[in-house]
């Protein structure tokens, strides 16, 4: 089962706009993290943000996350057409024994030139 | 150490066959990760290792497939009599003990079963 859910499902925007993506999951957690996974690769890890964190950067990459709301959003900047991928959100569930993260069903991200 | 290594990329089956699968994690990772995902979704858990002990295992993992890493180095992912519905991309990741770090993904294997 997944427990994240992205929203947008999809999102085109224009070479140098930002792109904002939201993942909702259902379980407190240790931490989440977001991937990015260009066509047919595997997946690559962008940004692991705390429980007890609230907000963190990363280059042109800003991540908040709001435990009470379950919620967690990626900001990309001053988007390039190289950031066209897909994005997931992944989930530390904090449940006694769960060792593995859980990951969403992922936004489609277009950078259009 | 390039990273997670898996093989083959992709991988045309006829339906019935066993097919096996390979991933090479990074050396200083003790935790490996399968993961299977298809076309417009996430990846879904599959198993998981930490050396050679295998610690769970997913629901979906019937007892069809069977993974295996021995002396805690290199996995196998083996699917006995494939059906069409196992066609999907086949994802390993390694990572350090804890989930603190992320995990680092192969490219996966695609595997098309018909």
């Amino acid at each position: 089962s997944q427990q994240g859910e992205e929203d947008p499902q999809a999102l085109s925007i224009q070479e140098g706009e930002n792109a904002t993506m939201n993942c909702s999951y259902k379980t407190s957690i240790n931490n989440l993290q977001w991937y990015r996974q260009n066509s047919g690769r595997g997946l690559v890890h962008l940004i692991l943000i705390r429980s007890n964190e609230r907000e963190k950067h990363s280059g042109r990459l800003r991540v908040t996350l709001d435990t009470s709301k379950k919620s967690s959003s990626l900001l990309i900047t001053a988007s390039r057409a190289a950031d066209t991928a897909s994005y997931f959100c992944a989930t530390d569930p904090l449940i006694q024994g769960a060792q593995k993260l859980v990951f969403g069903q992922g936004t489609r991200l277009t950078i259009n030139p | 150490d390039t990273g997670v290594s898996q093989d083959p990329r992709h991988k045309i089956t006829k339906r019935g066959q066993n097919v096996t699968f390979r991933c090479d994690p990074i050396s200083e990772h003790n935790r490996l990760y399968w993961y299977r995902q298809t076309l417009g979704q996430g990846p879904e858990f599959l198993t998981y290792f930490q050396n050679e002990a295998q610690l769970e295992k997913s629901r979906l993992l019937s007892d069809r497939f069977s993974a295996e890493r021995p002396k805690g180095s290199f996995s196998t992912l083996e699917i006995q009599r494939t059906e069409q519905g196992d066609s999907a991309m086949y994802l390993c990741a390694s990572s350090l003990a804890g989930l603190i770090y992320g995990y680092t993904f192969g490219s996966g294997t695609r595997l098309t079963v018909v």
